[in-house]
């Protein structure tokens, strides 16, 4: 079965604060992604990367960045962390070819920012 | 460019009656669509997917969505609700050369009574 794991499931934090959320696969996906989830408004893509190294901008990017070290880990950063960015964060694995392949989800973090 | 409309935010049904859950996409592609389902604090799982093969599709747990090109309509039905179908689902539509994303619908919340 694909695994794919996020670090923490609930986090708290201070505006200003620098948060990582990290997330790691293990089914050697090439593909790696960051949502956020609010109620009302489903999923929104932040980033996403298709390769080591790579990344596009997804929906949503402003206030966050990326970093895909290697293949099966993907992070993501609030530089500088913001009430608005108080949200569920849900990160995903798949084959190459997005628009046939299935995504698998992490557990997601929940994550408020006060 | 592409989107999905899921057409009820909250449906609500007794235990043992038939489930409707209502999706229209649009896609200047050929698309592929998708249903997922959250379960509470949960991360997303695939109920199932089509790809241009047949256009009934079944996926796990007993549901199944028909593709209606004519009505751009992929709605999810299984006939006969059990208490544990009760989650938030997900409409998801992606295509071939409509960019390397999914687009999701806002979610349908899922209330099965006894």
């Amino acid at each position: 079965d694909v695994k794919v794991t996020q670090s923490s499931r609930y986090l708290v934090k201070r505006t200003g604060e620098k948060v990582f959320l990290e997330c790691v696969q293990d089914m050697d996906h090439e593909n790696m992604f960051w949502y956020r989830q609010d109620p009302g408004l489903g999923l929104r893509l932040i980033y996403f990367s298709y390769d080591v190294k790579m990344k596009e901008k997804g929906d949503i990017p402003e206030g966050y960045s990326v970093s895909r070290e290697k293949k099966e880990r993907f992070s993501l950063i609030l530089e500088s962390a913001s009430t608005n960015q108080t949200s569920m964060y849900l990160c995903a694995s798949s084959l190459r070819q997005v628009a046939k392949n299935i995504q698998y989800f992490g557990a997601g973090t929940r994550l408020s920012v006060l | 460019a592409q989107s999905v409309t899921q057409l009820d935010s909250h449906v609500s049904v007794s235990e043992g009656t038939p489930v409707l859950l209502r999706c229209n996409y649009s896609s200047s592609y050929s698309p592929s669509l998708f249903w997922y389902v959250q379960h509470p604090n949960k991360g997303l799982q695939l109920l199932l997917k089509y790809t241009s093969a047949a256009t009934l599709v079944k996926g796990i747990n007993g549901f199944e969505a028909e593709f209606k090109k004519s009505e751009t309509s992929f709605h999810l039905t299984k006939p006969s609700a059990h208490m544990s179908d009760a989650a938030e689902y997900f409409c998801v539509v992606s295509a071939t050369g409509g960019g390397n994303k999914l687009t999701f619908g806002t979610g349908t919340q899922l209330k099965v009574e006894l």
